[in-house]
């Protein structure tokens, strides 16, 4: 199965600052996905990359994907209270088998205001 | 749209007894439904992919004799802690896919099941 490695494990930034997380595997990522989730709560899904180079955005929050397929970076620009949570990058286990997902461990992160 | 419920939110159970935990697709027909467990400050391990009308497939190292999974029909899939000990106290997570591809892999809000 896919193992990813999330860093940091946890971050606080002061509101209205960036953030970056990043999610790494030791193989070709199929596909590559970012999740968010409250403590106790399911995951809501937030972006998908699956070509090299790839790079999305959805209002303050930038994904990429980098050119071998074994890195993403989630980039929060002027962070907001309402960003805070756990965030998940999840791989696809391969390509043929596209929908079943391995997650990495989670970066919490906190918003101060 | 794509919305997926679990009851309960949360269980507190004796040891020894069996729970019992739904995963709903409210509002489309999910061909494949997958159970997940989280443990505090921990990503979500998945246990097992659930097929409709078929047998489900469990991961490595998960007893499908102790989480029995039923997936008898396209909206409803059910996870069965059997004979729950305490160290089976852990969050569950289920998700529901509607297309081919992740992008359509929907998450339930979770089960916190404690076992005392």
């Amino acid at each position: 199965s896919q193992e990813l490695e999330q860093s940091p494990q946890s971050l606080i930034v002061q509101e209205g600052k960036n953030l970056t997380i990043n999610c790494t595997s030791s193989k070709t990522l199929y596909g590559l996905y970012w999740y968010k989730q409250k403590y106790g709560e399911g995951l809501i899904f937030l972006m998908m990359l699956q070509k090299g180079g790839e790079e999305k955005s959805h209002e303050k929050i930038t994904a990429k994907l980098d050119e071998k397929k074994q890195q993403s970076s989630l980039h929060i620009t002027a962070s907001q209270p309402s960003h805070a949570g756990i965030y998940l990058c999840g791989a696809a286990e391969s390509r043929s088998n596209d929908y079943k997902l391995s997650f990495g461990a989670g970066t919490t992160v906190t918003v101060r205001a | 749209g794509a919305v997926v419920s679990q009851h309960p939110s949360w269980v507190i159970c004796k040891s020894g007894t069996s729970v019992k935990i739904e995963c709903r697709s409210l509002d489309f027909q999910a061909t494949t439904m997958f159970w997940y467990r989280q443990f505090p400050k921990q990503s979500l391990m998945l246990m097992a992919t659930s097929n409709e009308g078929s047998k489900a497939t469990y991961e490595q190292g998960v007893e499908k004799d102790k989480f029995l999974i039923n997936h008898a029909s396209l909206t409803l899939s059910t996870l069965t802690v059997t004979s729950a000990h305490p160290e089976d106290s852990s969050f569950y997570i289920c998700s529901a896919t509607r297309d081919r591809g992740p992008k359509g892999q929907y998450f339930g809000p979770g089960t916190r099941l404690t076992v005392t």
